[in-house]
């Protein structure tokens, strides 16, 4: 268990409605990534940040922003939601130099 | 750009037995990691194993051991002693070595494996 939690884990909303999904650590990394997860393409990054207030774009960023203003939080938002966001969303946390990532438990998101 | 390519949708193994699920990559980069993930039925992302570029030694935990072939850009995942318990999805992943935090994994499509009694 890597102290890592989202939220929420289930949710289904409308074409068009914002969204934001949360994910909380409990142990202060610097670093934490949001990824998705669809059929044929594995988890590909979306954002990611590397402290408070410090954010990148990922590989598959369009349509997406994030913000961290607390170390412990990180907040993937969708502005507008539309039908292809529809995904599992991992948030994840690197806690150390051996560069391994330990991921939460996903958000599984369905825009109708 | 990194692919990670991993060229068996599916695969099945008896209880107790061995199985390989291959994994190759592409990367023009010499410094990285690799590592190999397990998904079960539960959806949680699980590490099993990381194996750095420049060591020549093939990592191991328990059960589970690699065979990097880094001329030929191959990180095989051996599974000994299947059990039930090892069904799930497995992915391939590669990380380009940055300081900093720009470390993206880059993920294979994934090997559903299935141990049956």
């Amino acid at each position: 268990d890597a102290g890592i939690t989202q939220s929420p884990r289930h949710k289904v909303t409308e074409t068009g409605t914002p969204v934001t999904l949360r994910c909380h650590q409990t142990e202060n990394h610097r670093y934490m990534y949001w990824y998705r997860q669809d059929p044929g393409h594995g988890l590909r990054l979306i954002h990611y940040s590397y402290g408070v207030k410090d954010t990148d774009k990922g590989e598959v960023s369009d349509g997406y922003s994030v913000s961290r203003s607390k170390t412990e939080d990180f907040l993937l938002t969708l502005e507008s939601a539309t039908s292809s966001q529809t995904s599992v969303y991992f948030c994840a946390i690197r806690p150390g130099d051996n560069y391994e990532q330990y991921f939460g438990p996903g958000t599984r998101l369905t825009v109708t | 750009a990194q692919t990670v390519t991993q060229s068996q949708p599916e695969m099945s193994v008896q209880e107790a037995e061995t199985v390989t699920l291959s994994c190759t990559y592409d990367t023009s980069e010499s410094n990285y990691y690799l590592f190999w993930y397990k998904q079960p039925p539960s959806r949680q992302m699980i590490l099993v194993i990381r194996q750095e570029a420049y060591k020549q030694q093939n990592a191991t935990e328990n059960r589970f051991s690699v065979n990097f072939q880094k001329a030929a850009k191959s990180f095989s995942l051996k599974i000994s002693d299947s059990q039930l318990g090892d069904t799930a999805m497995y992915f391939c992943a590669f990380m380009k070595h940055i300081t900093g935090g720009g470390n993206k994994l880059t993920f294979g499509t994934g090997t559903q494996l299935k141990v049956e009694l």
